[in-house]
């Protein structure tokens, strides 16, 4: 039981270029979600999805897009990186959907991203 | 939507001594409130949480207390450990850990 698994877990970007990064839980989660970590910002929502089909925004979604074809995997996407999106970036899941009482967030080993 | 402060951001405490984080939250809807530790370079992970129907749960030395008139809770952790010495996370979220919003954190040092 692999639990949340990120690739990669480092990357360097130029300014302009794009990339996917990659979330798949093997735990059946309905809830999945996508946060930055900048120092002294704590964990900011970028998006998030309650299940296959279903995405919505969080705090900080501009420059990301989001798609969630399957329950396993929730990729990130970069269309056109900018130094400001230098950051950590964590994928979590939990059992989630509403009443539900499993809230646990379960997240990803992270993934450094340098944008320059 | 959901916004969650967090205080003090940094907190540095004897060996032995107790520590508390205070975080405050602004949706009433919100029904979850987790804590989150996070060591030097590692993941978050889930050291306690409190729902809304409950005002105070402990966990060994670890306590959280919930005022949800006030839309207050906190973190008391007792009888401080070097391995406690981590960036502390409060956070809200509506049932189900439906968009979980975090505080800034607090790097706590527990000195021997």
């Amino acid at each position: 039981n692999a639990g949340v698994t990120q690739t990669p877990k480092f990357q360097v970007l130029k300014t302009g270029q794009s990339m996917t990064l990659q979330c798949a839980q093997d735990m059946n989660h309905e809830y999945m979600s996508w946060y930055r970590q900048d120092p002294g910002m704590g964990l900011r929502l970028i998006h998030y999805s309650v299940g296959a089909g279903i995405t919505d925004q969080g705090e900080v979604p501009n420059g990301y897009n989001v798609s969630r074809s399957t329950t396993e995997d929730f990729p990130l996407r970069l269309l056109s990186a900018a130094p400001s999106q230098t950051s950590v970036y964590f994928c979590a899941s939990s059992g989630g959907g509403p009443g539900a009482t499993n809230e646990k967030l379960f997240f990803g080993s992270g993934t450094q991203l340098s944008v320059l | 939507g959901e916004n969650v402060e967090q205080h003090p951001s940094t907190l540095s405490v004897q060996e032995g001594d107790s520590a508390v984080i205070k975080c405050t939250y602004s949706d009433s809807a919100s029904n979850y409130f987790p804590w989150y530790k996070q060591e030097l370079g590692k993941r978050p992970q889930l050291i306690i949480d409190i729902r809304s129907n409950v005002g105070e749960k402990k966990d060994q030395r670890i306590a959280v207390t919930l005022n949800k008139t006030a839309k207050h809770f906190s973190l008391h952790i007792t009888e401080t450990q070097p391995e406690d010495s981590a960036v502390y996370f409060c956070a809200a979220s509506l049932a189900g850990g439906f968009k979980t919003i975090f505080g800034a954190g607090t790097r706590l040092f527990v000195k021997a």
